[in-house]
């Protein structure tokens, strides 16, 4: 039972165009979503999270949206630059005490060509 | 944003033995977590370690396969036991709180 998903497994966009990444869950108890960015060699990065009773969350170049009626979420990057290519996975947290315990999505490669 | 140290980076170890993997936080937490990335495949899970009590596995996930410790606020270790090719995958520890969940580098097992 995947309940967190990406469905498009990759995402192509030129630089200085929006790269927006997508993500849809089941489970309603989630009460946090986060967005990661990861290279190969390396653990994830946190880039943003959302709290279950906004529907946005901007840094920087990074917006996330939550429609919690359609349990779905996505994150804008604006302008997109080459160093944005990587593997971009959402994930969602119980939070409280379990903050941390995570379920992630499949994760999508976003390359951002110059 | 919390500081997580893993080691070791990667090992290659032989099936039938095991490996201990260390996670050092720059910072006490209550609570710290394993996940595993197969080749290709999301992050998923392992086990939630609390100091001073028994970790909390997923499932699919036991105890006598993935032994973990937590000694104290700011370290903890993920076993793999009698490990087989199939347990060939990234290890990664993390710690949650306000503002995001953060880990470690990884570490890149191979069983041959």
């Amino acid at each position: 039972d995947q309940q967190v998903k990406q469905n498009s497994p990759s995402l192509s966009v030129q630089e200085g165009r929006i790269s927006i990444l997508n993500c849809d869950y089941t489970n309603s108890m989630f009460d946090y979503f986060l967005w990661y960015k990861k290279y190969p060699a390396e653990g994830p990065t946190f880039l943003i999270s959302i709290s279950s009773i906004k529907d946005k969350n901007e840094d920087g170049r990074f917006t996330v949206f939550l429609n919690k009626s359609a349990k779905h979420l996505s994150l804008h990057i604006v302008p997109s630059q080459p160093g944005d290519s990587a593997v971009y996975f959402c994930a969602a947290s119980p939070g409280g005490t379990s903050y941390g315990k995570l379920t992630f999505g499949q994760g999508t490669i976003l390359t951002v060509h110059p | 944003s919390a500081v997580i140290s893993q080691k070791p980076s990667r090992d290659i170890c032989q099936r039938g033995t095991s490996l201990t993997i260390q996670c050092q936080v720059d910072s006490q937490v209550t609570m710290m977590f394993w996940y595993r990335q197969q080749p290709g495949q999301s992050l998923t899970l392992i086990a939630t370690a609390n100091q001073g009590s028994e970790a909390t596995y997923e499932s699919g996930f036991v105890i006598d396969k993935f032994p973990i410790s937590r000694p104290n606020l700011t370290f903890s270790t993920l076993t793999v036991s009698n490990m087989s090719p199939e347990d060939s995958s990234i290890y990664l520890c993390s710690s949650g709180g306000d503002g995001g969940a953060f880990f470690g580098q990884g570490t890149r097992l191979t069983v041959v």
